[in-house]
């Protein structure tokens, strides 16, 4: 079946630096991918859309400064965070949309836990 | 509007009791997808399964089984001889098809004692 990959599934960076999170679709085209954050003991809250080839559309309240998303490809999305600070620590779970012959199915990647020291 | 409640908080048994996690939801699409993820410890998501909102069998996978019932707008999940290692965090989900959106619920943490 359709799988989402994450990439790295656990990444430390020093506060003040950036790093970046991938979310691919291995076997299928997203045309549409999802970037959500969970915070400790938390459910997972949307932070933003992005559909291919077009900016991200951002959730209120989430910075899209803070956190860039580049879905350059029908497979491939990514979330940078900028000058991380520790409060940015978190789970970070992209999902990606397939378009197929019984309408739109959704599949979730396995998420990302990022820490910053 | 979705939403997704999962009234249980944090459920404690012992092992090789059963266990059914509750979930309700809410939506004004007529197609949907309903979802269980397991959130371990370690903190990856597991998926369990994924329902459309137009198949209302219920399903079982070994010791898991799901009660999908539109009627009461729930897609509860029962752990039958529950272990251990299925302590976890576990989330139910719906994704409305024309909105494009997922909602998630806010997690049930369930503990399983030895």
């Amino acid at each position: 079946g359709a799988v989402v990959s994450q990439h790295p599934s656990r990444v430390i960076c020093k506060s003040g630096t950036s790093v970046k999170i991938e979310c691919r679709s291995l076997d299928f085209q997203a045309t549409t991918m999802f970037w959500y954050r969970q915070f400790p003991k938390q459910s997972l809250m949307l932070m933003a859309t992005s559909n291919e080839g077009s900016k991200a559309t951002y959730e209120q309240g989430v910075e899209k400064d803070k956190f860039l998303i580049n879905h350059a490809s029908l497979t491939l999305s990514t979330l940078t965070v900028t000058s991380a600070h520790p409060e940015d620590s978190s789970f970070y779970i992209c999902s990606a949309r397939e378009r197929g012959v019984s309408g739109n199915t959704i599949y979730f990647g396995e998420g990302s836990w990022l820490t910053v020291v | 509007a979705q939403k997704v409640t999962q009234a249980q908080t944090e459920i404690s048994v012992v092992e090789k009791e059963d266990v059914t996690l509750d979930c309700v939801y809410e939506t004004r699409d007529t197609t949907y997808y309903l979802f269980w993820y397991k959130q371990p410890p370690s903190g990856e998501l597991v998926f369990l399964i994924r329902r459309n909102s137009f198949d209302e069998q219920n399903e079982i996978s070994g010791r898991y089984s799901w009660n999908f019932q539109k009627s009461t707008s729930s897609f509860n999940f029962t752990i039958t001889a529950s272990q251990v290692v299925d302590s976890a965090v576990y989330f139910c989900a719906i994704y409305n098809t024309n909105a494009g959106k997922s909602t998630f619920g806010d997690g049930t943490t369930l503990t399983v004692k030895p």
